[in-house]
This record gives structure tokens, C-alpha cells and sequence, in this order.
């Protein structure tokens, strides 16, 4: 089946310094991918989508120049979290989707800012 | 995309089947119904999907009621693997650009050994 990958799975960034998130699709090509955020305990929020070659659709209340979404080809999307602080902690994950309608997720990126 | 509602949880003996309900009332005609899982600490994962039959797949089935104004996923044997929060999406496919995945709170599923 289709393959997602993420990474860092895990990272921890002290307050003010940025952190980027790369999503991959392996097997597959995507041509559009999704950006969600996960708080603990709570369900899963879409953040952006972005479309490759295209600027990124953000959800309302998600700030664009926070959260850099670049989808530069049909294989990767990466998410920088700028100047990240502590309520920027969270679990990130992607999803991507080919010319089909279901989407791939990946394995998640746990964000820690101290 | 239509609302759902699900309960917050629900618990399972090992080796016994499991129904998990969902409530769409306010399905419209061409929304589909989707079924996601996420084991703790991983993305969520696709389990089946359906438009106005049931549907089978290796991992679960669908029974939709003929009305479409409810939906049950049927884990046929649960395993101890099986402990998940399981989402159950309405989406509203009007171009395959801007389908988006809209996740509720679920219902987490704990199996009891």
C-alpha cells in the first residue's frame, strides 16, 4: 500500500528557534498533501493543504507566516514551525493523496519546545 | 461535510466481534462515509469506506442503514491491536483538490484480554 513518511519523528527545540517537518510519500506520487496538529487527548485539526507547485490553503486561525508549508514536488511537503514556542508543542502529522480520493498518512512528528 | 456523532467510548472482549455506531443525519446524496483508526502516538490509518452498500474489506465492514442516516463498523474478531480511537468522517466530495478529511472526537475502543 501506499507509504508516508515523516521526519523527525520526535524533536525538541528551545523556544525561538525554528524547526522544519518534512512529509514524504514513497511509492506514490502526491499531488496534494495535508498538514493536521494533534493537542494530547483531542482529535486531530487540519491545518493546511497544499496542492504541488501551488501556494498552501491554511484553515482560518492558523497563521501562514508561523506555519511555512512548501510542496515543492510531487514527493515531498515540508511544514516550518517559526520561531516555535511552548504552546507550538504538539504532534504534527501529514497526509497525502495521489489522483485518488483516499489519503495516506503519515507516522506523525511529536514536537517538544522548552 | 455533514456532522457526525459518535460515543466516546467502548470496551471489547478479545476474540469477540465489535460494532461501533456512527449517526450522519445530515448525510446528503454524494457524501461518502469513511472510517479512520489511530493507534496512540501514530497517524491515523484508513480502515474502509462506503457510499449506500455495505462494504467488506480485510480489516472490517460497513453496514449502512438504508436511509444513510447511520453507519456501523463491524471489527468481526477484536484483538488486543485493535485498541484505537476510531474516527468516523461524512465527506463531501465536490473535486478530489479540495477533499479534505474533517476528524471529530471518535471513539476510543479498549479490548479486554
Amino acid at each position: 500500500g501506499a507509504v508516508v513518511s515523516q521526519h523527525p519523528s520526535r524533536v525538541i527545540c528551545k523556544s525561538g528557534t525554528s524547526v522544519k517537518i518534512e512529509c514524504r510519500s514513497l511509492d506514490f506520487q502526491a499531488t496534494t498533501m495535508f498538514w493536521y496538529r494533534q493537542f494530547p487527548k483531542q482529535s486531530l485539526m487540519l491545518m493546511a493543504t497544499s496542492n504541488e507547485g501551488s501556494k498552501a490553503t491554511y484553515e482560518q486561525g492558523v497563521e501562514k507566516d508561523k506555519f511555512l508549508i512548501n510542496h515543492a514536488s510531487l514527493t515531498l511537503s515540508t511544514l516550518t514551525v517559526t520561531s516555535a514556542h511552548p504552546e507550538d508543542s504538539s504532534f504534527y502529522i501529514c497526509s497525502a493523496r495521489d489522483t485518488g480520493a483516499e489519503q495516506y498518512f503519515g507516522p506523525g512528528t511529536r514536537l517538544t519546545v522548552t | 461535510d455533514a456532522k457526525t456523532t459518535q460515543p466516546n467510548s467502548m470496551e471489547s472482549n478479545e476474540e469477540e466481534p465489535v460494532h461501533l455506531p456512527c449517526n450522519h443525519s445530515t448525510i446528503s446524496g454524494t457524501d461518502y462515509i469513511h472510517w479512520y483508526r489511530q493507534l496512540p502516538s501514530q497517524g491515523p490509518e484508513y480502515v474502509i469506506h462506503g457510499l449506500t452498500s455495505n462494504v467488506n474489506n480485510r480489516m472490517a465492514s460497513l453496514a449502512i442503514a438504508e436511509d444513510r442516516k447511520s453507519s456501523t463498523l463491524i471489527l468481526h474478531r477484536a484483538t488486543l491491536r485493535d485498541a484505537a480511537v476510531y474516527y468516523c468522517i461524512v465527506k463531501t466530495v465536490l473535486c478530489l483538490t479540495n477533499s479534505k478529511l474533517t476528524f471529530g472526537k471518535g471513539i476510543t475502543l479498549s479490548v479486554r484480554p
